[in-house]
């Protein structure tokens, strides 16, 4: 399986933009490229996914490399809330839809 | 709350006993999954089922472990014989759907073997 490379921790200010940088370079053309996140004492929850473009949804954005290489996650304005660890993760389609996860990145948000 | 629910929420029990963990999906969800999760490393896939079907077991599922989802809703997770290792988070997700679909996680339940 293609794997995803993080930072183990980051920080960012309350109410700043928040880049999480992932990078996958051997992304097979059929990976989808996935988002979640784990906040304290919770179970995953699903952020956002996409395929080449980039995305956006209520809760970020996903801006893809034109190679598909990498790519960021995007927290437009950070709250408290938004503390938690990220994970970036490959998906192949059509196949068993286990999750993979690897160590993902710890984002804490200063007051 | 129509979200995966787990029961129960913590356990604590002494290394060489049984227990046993029960997962509630989302209702109409056909996949559930089973992810363990040490402190520290992100989840790792345990087994799922698709309907009552057991599809797939890790290889980290050794035979103290047994998965079963008897009516395609609900699925207990049975440790037998417990040791100190496996002192996890154990965590419970479903999908609706087969290939590229978001997983719905449940709150998981915190074991921990004395």
């Amino acid at each position: 399986d293609a794997k995803t490379t993080q930072p183990n921790s980051m920080e960012s200010n309350e109410e700043e933009p928040v880049h999480l940088p992932c990078n996958h370079s051997t992304i097979s053309g059929t990976d989808y490229i996935h988002w979640y996140r784990q906040l304290p004492s919770q179970g995953p929850e699903y952020v956002i996914h996409g395929l080449t473009s980039n995305v956006n949804n209520r809760m970020a954005s996903l801006a893809i490399a034109e190679d598909r290489k990498s790519s960021t996650l995007i927290l437009h304005r950070a709250t408290l809330r938004d503390a938690a660890v990220y994970y970036c993760i490959l998906r192949y389609l059509n196949r068993d839809d286990k999750i993979i996860f690897g160590k993902g990145t710890r984002l804490h948000i200063l007051p | 709350d129509t979200g995966v629910s787990q029961n129960p929420r913590h356990k604590i029990t002494k290394r060489g006993q049984n227990v046993t963990f029960r997962c509630d999906p989302i209702s109409e969800h056909n996949r559930l999954y089973w992810y363990r999760q040490t402190l520290g490393q992100g989840p790792e896939f345990l087994t799922y089922f698709q309907n009552e079907a057991q599809l797939e077991k890790s290889r980290l599922l050794s035979d103290r472990f047994s998965a079963e989802r008897p009516k395609g809703s609900f699925s207990t997770l049975e440790i037998q014989r417990t040791e100190q290792g496996d002192s996890a988070m154990y965590l419970c997700a479903s999908s609706f759907g087969t290939g590229d679909t978001e997983q719905f996680f449940g709150p998981g339940t915190r074991l921990t073997v004395l």
